[in-house]
């Protein structure tokens, strides 16, 4: 299949250690974050999500932090596996006229090597 | 498999044609977005239907793009006289709407155009 983010920030990590993928968002009138997973030919795959007044949010083997001082949001994977070899990206969702509008950072390719 | 399909998952076609992408959302959604991604980018937002109302368009949608969604169920998104310029990752993402809503996205569907 074709390839996601031929030219995107990459963070290359060994298999069984914990990652950690960085995220600037725009605007502080978002209200929810959400971040996603997406693997080369398929459509973005929602992996966890953490609202505006919220600092952190643990899911299984996955963890979001959210800074709204420095408008910063990040997602740690714990014991990385090479399952998790995809592109992240992170999306804020900006309240718009009655309906959500998500607004996707730039993304990272996590490669996880054995 | 009950989450978002999408039809075709691929598109050649010369530039000049017409192509239609149909998106089936997930069955008790009734918000449907388009989302279109090029290589290295994360998604953008192009339109968004509440029910078969098409309620949000972007400015990323030029005259040549029209969407529907007649019975509030599945949607079309048609392309008039394609560009190079389109050929893209066009998403569909369906959701529940209200506050916090996920939005579970399809595979998309690639489209070249020559």
């Amino acid at each position: 299949g074709e390839s996601v983010g031929l030219h995107l920030p990459t963070l290359s990590v060994q298999e069984g250690d914990n990652s950690i993928i960085n995220c600037a968002y725009s605007n502080s009138a978002s209200d929810y974050f959400i971040w996603y997973k997406q693997e080369s030919g398929k459509g973005p795959q929602f992996i966890i999500d953490i609202r505006s007044n919220m600092d952190k949010r643990q899911g299984q083997r996955v963890t979001v932090l959210l800074n709204k001082t420095v408008k910063h949001l990040s997602l740690q994977i714990a014991a990385t596996q090479p399952g998790d070899s995809a592109v992240y990206f992170c999306a804020e969702n900006l309240p718009s006229g009655g309906y959500n509008k998500l607004i996707f950072g730039a993304g990272t390719r996590l490669a996880v090597h054995p | 498999d009950t989450g978002v399909s999408q039809d075709p998952r691929h598109k050649i076609t010369k530039r000049g044609q017409n192509v239609t992408f149909r998106c089936d959302p997930i069955s008790e959604h009734n918000r449907l977005y388009w989302y279109r991604q090029t290589l290295g980018q994360g998604p953008e937002f192009l339109t968004y239907f509440q029910n078969e109302a098409q309620l949000e368009k972007s400015r990323l949608l030029s005259d040549r793009f029209s969407a529907e969604r007649p019975k509030g169920s599945f949607s079309t998104l048609e392309i008039q006289r394609t560009e190079q310029g389109d050929s893209a990752m066009y998403l569909c993402a369906s959701s529940l709407g209200g506050v916090g809503e996920t939005q579970y996205f399809g595979p998309g569907t690639r489209l070249l155009v020559l």
